[in-house]
C-alpha cells in the first residue's frame, strides 16, 4: 500500500502569511493527489485534485504543485476562514490513502 | 445537485454487527462511484471502502473481511455492512461522491457516528 508522510502536523501562522504544507508518498502516484479542508464537525471540503486542479469555487490563494513522491499546498495571503485542518490523499491505486493531516493555527 | 445524507450510526458492542446507509439524490448510486471514509474522534481521516460503477469494490486492510459495501438500486441508496466490530471501529462514518474520474470525491455527507463500546 502507498503510504503518506505529511508534515508539518501542527503550523502557526498570521492571516497574510503564505504557508506550505508537503505530502511524501511512498511510491510514485503520478498526480493522483488531492488535497481537503476539513473544519471541526463538518465534512472535508476538495481543494485541490490531480496535484495542481483547483476545486470550483475554491479561492485562488490555494494552490498544489508536485508530482510523482512530493507534492505541496502552499496557501497565499492567510484569510481568517482558513485556519483548519489540512489533509493530503493519494488515489492512484484502489487504496486511497490520507496523510495524517495538518492543523493550521492562529499565530 | 448531488446530496447524501448517512444514517444507521449508534452504540454497539465489540463483535457486533451495523449496516450504514447512504440515501442519494442528483445521483444515481447503482451507476456511480461512492466512496467510505472514517474519522475516529479527534483523529484524522481514514478511507474505508469503496464501489465503482461497474460495481467492483476494493477496502482498506483494516476492515478487509469484516466490512461489505453493496448498492440498493431501488433505494438508490449505499450501505455498508460492517461485522466484527472492534473499539478501533469506533468513528464517523462519511459517503462521498464524485462527478468525474479526475476527483476522489466532491460531495459528501454529513456522517453518522459508530461507537463500539461495551
Amino acid at each position: 500500500d502507498v503510504q503518506m508522510t505529511q508534515f508539518p502536523s501542527t503550523l502557526s501562522a498570521s492571516v497574510g502569511d503564505r504557508v506550505t504544507i508537503t505530502c511524501r508518498a511512498s511510491q510514485s502516484i503520478s498526480t493522483w493527489l488531492a488535497w481537503c479542508q476539513q473544519k471541526p464537525g463538518t465534512a472535508p471540503k476538495l481543494l485541490i485534485y490531480k496535484a495542481s486542479n483547483l476545486e470550483s469555487g475554491v479561492p485562488s490563494r490555494f494552490s498544489g504543485s508536485g508530482s510523482g513522491t512530493e507534492f505541496t499546498l502552499t496557501i497565499n495571503s492567510l484569510q481568517p476562514d482558513d485556519f483548519a485542518t489540512y489533509y493530503c490523499l493519494q488515489y492512484n491505486t484502489y487504496s486511497y490513502t490520507f496523510g495524517q493531516g495538518t492543523k493550521l493555527e492562529i499565530k | 445537485e448531488v446530496q447524501l445524507v448517512e444514517s444507521g450510526g449508534g452504540l454497539i458492542q465489540p463483535g457486533g454487527s451495523l449496516r450504514l446507509s447512504c440515501a442519494a439524490s442528483g445521483l444515481i448510486v447503482n451507476s456511480n462511484y461512492i466512496t467510505w471514509v472514517r474519522q475516529a474522534p479527534g483523529k484524522g481521516l481514514e478511507w474505508v471502502s469503496v464501489i465503482y460503477s461497474d460495481g467492483k469494490t476494493y477496502y482498506a486492510d483494516s476492515v478487509r473481511g469484516r466490512f461489505t459495501i453493496s448498492r440498493d438500486k431501488s433505494e438508490n441508496t449505499l450501505y455498508l455492512q460492517m461485522s466484527s466490530l472492534r473499539a478501533e471501529d469506533t468513528a464517523v462514518y462519511y459517503c462521498a461522491s464524485r462527478r468525474s474520474q479526475l476527483l476522489p470525491f466532491d460531495s459528501w455527507g454529513q456522517g453518522t457516528l459508530v461507537t463500539v463500546s461495551s
